[in-house]
């Protein structure tokens, strides 16, 4: 199996740029993909592959990867993007996409 | 309109056995990848299972053994047997689809609550 490793939370002002971050070995090998979850709710995908949104994400919400880190960065911070946000990869052996990070806390002051 | 539908969670005790089921309608249930996925209260995601739609299966080490993963593609569902439960498998387990590069599908959940 693999690890994701996460930042437990991270803040940003209104209307600033945050990045959250993804460690792990697997992320040389394959993309990670980054879900949204608010409380209550079940995740929502905001990227995935190289760099690419779901209908309906904004484009505020972009991806990226270098090494064995990827990043999530919201440009631009709204209220609304208060929610947990999960990393997500496959394991070492690339059958299944069955590895999360930890999660990362976004609060929007 | 795509969906899945959990069911089956409940209140068991300590070693024993229950059945969730996974309903899937709007898409082409017998061609994609399945997962299940838990969230323990207040924690983080945690992959459980999957089944590949030739069957292959694949369990987290925490369920191994424990659990067991299958699905009717005529029935469109998709099955978690859970065995020998113990309280750390207290949890919301999601159905998932995945589709290669995300789970990009998750029902809204089932809650299993392992206590004496």
């Amino acid at each position: 199996s693999s690890e994701l490793t996460q930042d437990p939370a991270v803040s940003v002002a209104l209307g600033q740029t945050v990045r959250i971050t993804c460690r792990g070995d697997s992320l040389r090998s394959y993309y990670a993909t980054w879900y949204q979850q608010k409380p209550g709710q079940a995740p929502v995908v905001v990227i995935y592959g190289k760099n690419n949104r779901p209908s309906g994400i904004p484009d505020r919400f972009s991806g990226s990867s270098s090494g064995n880190t990827a990043s999530l960065t919201i440009t631009g911070a709204q209220a609304e993007d208060e929610a947990d946000y999960y990393c997500n990869s496959r394991d070492s052996s690339g059958n299944h996409l069955g590895v999360f990070g930890g999660g990362t806390k976004l609060t929007v002051l | 309109e795509v969906q899945l539908v959990e069911s089956g969670g409940g209140l068991v005790k300590p070693g024993g056995s229950l059945r969730l089921s996974c309903a899937a309608s709007g898409f082409t249930f017998s061609i994609y990848s399945m997962n299940w996925v838990r969230q323990a209260p207040g924690k983080g995601l945690e992959w459980v299972s999957s089944i590949s739609s030739s069957s292959y299966t694949y369990y987290a080490d925490s369920v191994k053994g424990r659990f067991t993963i299958s699905r009717d593609n005529a029935k469109n569902s998709l099955y978690l047997q859970m065995n020998s439960l113990r309280a750390e498998d207290t949890a919301l387990y999601y159905c998932a689809r995945d589709d290669q590069e995300a789970f990009d599908v998750w029902g809204q959940g089932t809650m299993v609550t392992v206590s004496s």
